[in-house]
């Protein structure tokens, strides 16, 4: 099956900085990239994802790219906030159902 | 729409009684995963229903645990007897079944402490 490594496991950055999440998977057959955001306490919901067929997409202050050669994704969030604090995980997909999930990085903005 | 929904939010059980988790996926959304959260083990996928079918209880870590889905707008996972390393938070979640490109929405969890 599909593996999914995800680095780093911590990522301490000063607000207004920007901070990186990478990402590599297994299976070149994957083809569906998405990235949770989970606060503490609280359940992942989607904040980003982006599709094999696409090398970057941005949301504000968010963008993911994606290199499928090399088959990795990076998460960039750019003027981190304090709210931007939680667990951030990534996962692929082939099917559009079953996802793989990273093992998660915890993400602190230092005011 | 309410999102998926999950009950109890909380439930703290002794050593070897039986727990019973369920979830209410999305209406219309034809896929349902239950997932196991921990820290030493992240997000963990017990198992998935398309359809209402199970397609894949690989994730389930032994006979002690089962899930049903007995229609589209309702899923229950039952662990019998529970031990206290089934502790965790468990989420559910659904999607549409249309292939490749959609995210999953999640439930609230439940968070089990077995004693």
């Amino acid at each position: 099956g599909e593996n999914v490594e995800q680095h780093p496991s911590t990522l301490s950055v000063q607000e207004g900085d920007s901070a990186v999440i990478k990402c590599t998977y297994s299976d070149s057959a994957s083809n569906y990239f998405p990235w949770y955001k989970q606060e503490l306490g609280k359940r992942p919901q989607l904040i980003i994802d982006i599709r094999s067929n696409v090398g970057e997409k941005k949301d504000q202050r968010i963008a993911v790219t994606l290199n499928k050669t090399a088959k990795h994704f990076s998460l960039h969030i750019t003027e981190t906030q304090p709210e931007d604090s939680a667990v951030y995980f990534c996962a692929a997909s082939k099917t559009g159902n079953q996802f793989y999930f990273g093992t998660g990085t915890s993400l602190t903005v230092i005011p | 729409d309410a999102g998926v929904i999950q009950s109890p939010r909380h439930e703290v059980t002794e050593m070897g009684q039986e727990v019973t988790l369920r979830c209410k996926p999305i209406s219309g959304h034809n896929s349902l995963f239950w997932y196991r959260q921990t820290m030493m083990r992240g997000l963990e996928l017990l198992i998935y229903f398309n359809n209402n079918v199970p397609i894949d209880d690989s994730g389930m870590p032994e006979d002690r645990f089962s899930a049903k889905m007995p229609n589209a707008s309702f899923s229950t996972l039952k662990i019998q007897p529970s031990e206290p390393r089934d502790s965790a938070v468990y989420f559910c979640a659904s999607t549409p079944f249309q292939g490749a490109g959609y995210g999953y929405t999640f439930g609230s969890g439940t968070r089990l402490t077995v004693v």
